[in-house]
């Protein structure tokens, strides 16, 4: 089954202990990217990747960091949270190292920062 | 960078009317424009998609328009259905990169 998953789902931690957020998809797609969700804010992009060892800054990238060492996997880590990373994060990925087309969406990873 | 802005933030329609939402861009240089349906605690999915070399798309009941001259785009679903109560977002990405900005949403409420 096509998919991109998220782990994990939920996380609550304090501030300043390093954590990371993992994304895996299994359609061989280049194209991966990061956004949080915040009530009446929508969807912010906050680091994408075109592809293996590629990668580039959305709008909000302070305060995280990005890898794309495989294909498959993007992981998001926050090295020192803070509760304004309090969130709703969403990995997603698409084909053709292109925004400009279809993105699946993981299921979300709900963070709260204490 | 682009910003997207999204109007309304609310709509509330009777089953069977039209719904329709509006949004605008900042960057002249936007040319792929998908908008995204989030059902309550579901992950965003495309429902449709339009790209700066057309002006109007249609799948069923849901239509695109896209005005490239007042930079400009909109969402109309007719014959509103209950299952189409959910949040709305529209995007925008420039040519020049691989940014994909979104607007703040549209909570759709389809009344029985």
């Amino acid at each position: 089954e096509a998919q991109v998953t998220q782990n994990p789902r939920y996380l609550i931690t304090v501030t300043g202990k390093k954590l990371t957020v993992t994304c895996s998809q299994n359609m061989n797609h280049e194209y991966m990217s990061w956004y949080r969700q915040d009530p009446g804010l929508g969807l912010r992009q906050i680091y994408y990747s075109m592809n293996v060892e590629v990668t580039d800054k959305g709008d909000v990238p302070e305060g995280y960091k990005v890898s794309r060492k495989e294909k498959r996997n993007f992981p998001l880590i926050l090295e020192s949270p803070s509760p304004n990373q309090t969130s709703l994060y969403f990995c997603a990925s698409s084909g053709q190292h292109l925004p400009r087309e279809t993105q699946y969406f993981g299921p979300g990873t709900r963070l709260l920062v204490l | 960078g682009e910003n997207v802005e999204q109007h309304p933030s609310t709509l509330s329609v009777q089953e069977g009317d039209s719904a329709v939402i509006k949004c605008t861009y900042s960057d002249s240089a936007s040319n792929y424009f998908p908008w995204y349906k989030q059902e309550l605690g579901k992950r965003p999915q495309l429902i449709i998609d339009i790209r700066s070399n057309v002006g109007e798309k249609k799948d069923q009941r849901i239509a695109v328009t896209l005005n490239k001259t007042a930079k400009h785009f909109s969402l109309h679903i007719t014959e509103t259905q209950p299952e189409d109560s959910a949040v709305y977002f529209c995007a925008a990405s420039p040519l020049r990169d691989y940014k994909l900005s979104f607007g703040a949403g549209t909570t759709v409420t389809v009344r029985a």
